[in-house]
């Protein structure tokens, strides 16, 4: 079954404290992974696409990284205005469903 | 803002009820998605349509309906409400088929009561 995982569940992070968050899936066929930023009470902003193990994006102070069965969202020297849900999602290739995660709260403090 | 937009932004219902939400793309996008997100369940694809076409479709329950228009925009409808739909409903939208970037709308509160 489709599954994607996202650890941890909740993080807090000192103003400049580097950390990276995790995204494991499992789909039979991979078209995409997508990460996604959310406000609360707000839609999802869309932060990156990656398709092929070994692809990079970076944006900012964020980097996204690919596996074959996980991915990374790095966030270097964090600010508060960082603070958000960071949501993770495949596309499956013969369904074509899309399988988010339940997603990791980050919090920075000034 | 994304240029997506939906309404109503809240909708408050009783059990056994029906109710139409709406959802209008950005300008020049092809494709809409419905998602559900409740605070047990996360964020839930339910369908997506491409140029009014069905594309893709996910746990979408039988109660539950959708369609797109000739002019693009797209309604999600909901019948036989219970208790458990009471969620986020958005709507997003994106320019290809699905391997593109969504954007999504503010989303619809529904309340069933």
């Amino acid at each position: 079954e489709d599954q994607v995982t996202q650890s941890p569940e909740a993080l807090r992070l000192q103003e400049g404290e580097s950390s990276s968050l995790n995204c494991s899936y499992t789909v039979s066929g991979l078209r995409g992974l997508f990460w996604y930023r959310q406000d609360p009470g707000k839609g999802p902003e869309f932060l990156f696409t990656l398709y092929s193990a070994g692809e990079e994006k970076e944006k900012e102070r964020l980097k996204a990284t690919l596996t074959k069965k996980e991915s990374f969202l790095h966030i270097t020297a964090p600010k508060p205005e960082d603070s958000a849900t960071y949501l993770c999602a495949v596309r499956d290739s013969g369904t074509y469903k899309y399988i988010f995660g339940t997603g990791t709260r980050l919090k920075v403090l000034a | 803002d994304s240029g997506v937009t939906q309404t109503p932004k809240h909708l408050i219902t009783a059990t056994g009820q029906r109710v139409t939400l709406r959802c209008s793309p950005r300008s020049g996008d092809l494709s809409v998605y419905w998602y559900q997100q409740s605070l047990d369940q996360g964020l839930q694809f339910l369908i997506q349509y491409y140029n009014g076409e069905e594309r893709a479709k996910g746990n979408i329950l039988e109660r539950f309906s959708a369609q797109q228009f000739p002019d693009l925009h797209s309604e999600l409808n909901l019948s036989s409400l219970e208790l458990g739909d009471s969620a986020l409903y958005f709507c997003a939208s994106s320019s290809g088929t699905g391997y593109n970037e969504q954007f999504f709308g503010p989303g619809t509160r529904l309340t069933v009561l």
